[in-house]
């Protein structure tokens, strides 16, 4: 079945540096991503999301990647602030009932 | 945060006594979720209702029923707790494209 993984299960960087995390997905036909950020005791949060059409998304300090042809898919944090540190994971339609896969996430520790 | 509100939000319970959980929203939304939160694993679904009265089955719902009776209540029952079912749950709403998140209860099962 569809499965949804990230790389690494954390990620240590310094203040002000960029971050990258990245996230592979089984399902070709997949055709909608979304990342969420999860501080700790809190629930996860939307961050950015983006569709198939697409090969980049930007946001606010926040880029997704997608390459579709080797499934993957990666969020870019640009200056990395101590307030960027969570865990980070992505999530894939499973469409039925409004359903979603989530990936394990990646803990990212910002270091001042 | 969508306005979703979970109670409690912090609970210890013993084996075997019955647990229920309560997801609150106030934007009438058709979807909600009820998810556990494991170290090494990603969000599970349990149970999921897309209607007053509808629900259906995640892929952990052994153990765990539901109920809807409301648009903005759903509620998650553990009829007898079990140690393995120590864990964060969170409940969530969809809009179509995404799911917004409660802010969780942590359930201790001794």
């Amino acid at each position: 079945g569809e499965s949804v993984g990230l790389h690494l299960p954390t990620l240590s960087v310094q203040e002000g540096d960029n971050s990258i995390i990245n996230c592979a997905y089984s399902n070709s036909a997949s055709d909608y991503f979304i990342w969420y950020k999860q501080e700790s005791g809190k629930g996860p949060q939307f961050i950015i999301d983006i569709r198939s059409n697409m090969d980049k998304r930007q946001g606010q300090r926040v880029t997704v990647l997608l390459n579709k042809t080797v499934k993957h898919l990666s969020l870019q944090i640009a200056a990395t602030q101590p307030g960027d540190s969570a865990v980070y994971f992505c999530a894939v339609p499973r469409y039925t009932g409004n359903q979603f896969y989530f990936g394990t996430g990646t803990s990212l520790t910002v270091i001042p | 945060d969508a306005g979703i509100t979970q109670s409690p939000r912090h609970k210890v319970t013993e084996t075997g006594t019955p647990v229920t959980l309560r997801c609150h929203q106030t934007e009438n939304h058709r979807y909600m979720y009820w998810y556990r939160q494991d170290p090494g694993h990603g969000l599970r679904l349990i149970h999921y209702s897309y209607g007053v009265k509808d629900t259906d089955k995640g892929e952990v719902s052994d153990g765990y029923s539901v109920s809807r009776s409301k648009t903005e209540d759903f509620l998650l029952t553990l009829e007898s707790a079990t140690s393995s079912q120590t864990s964060v749950y969170f409940c969530a709403i969809s809009t179509g494209n995404e799911q917004f998140f409660g802010p969780g209860t942590r359930l201790t099962v001794l």
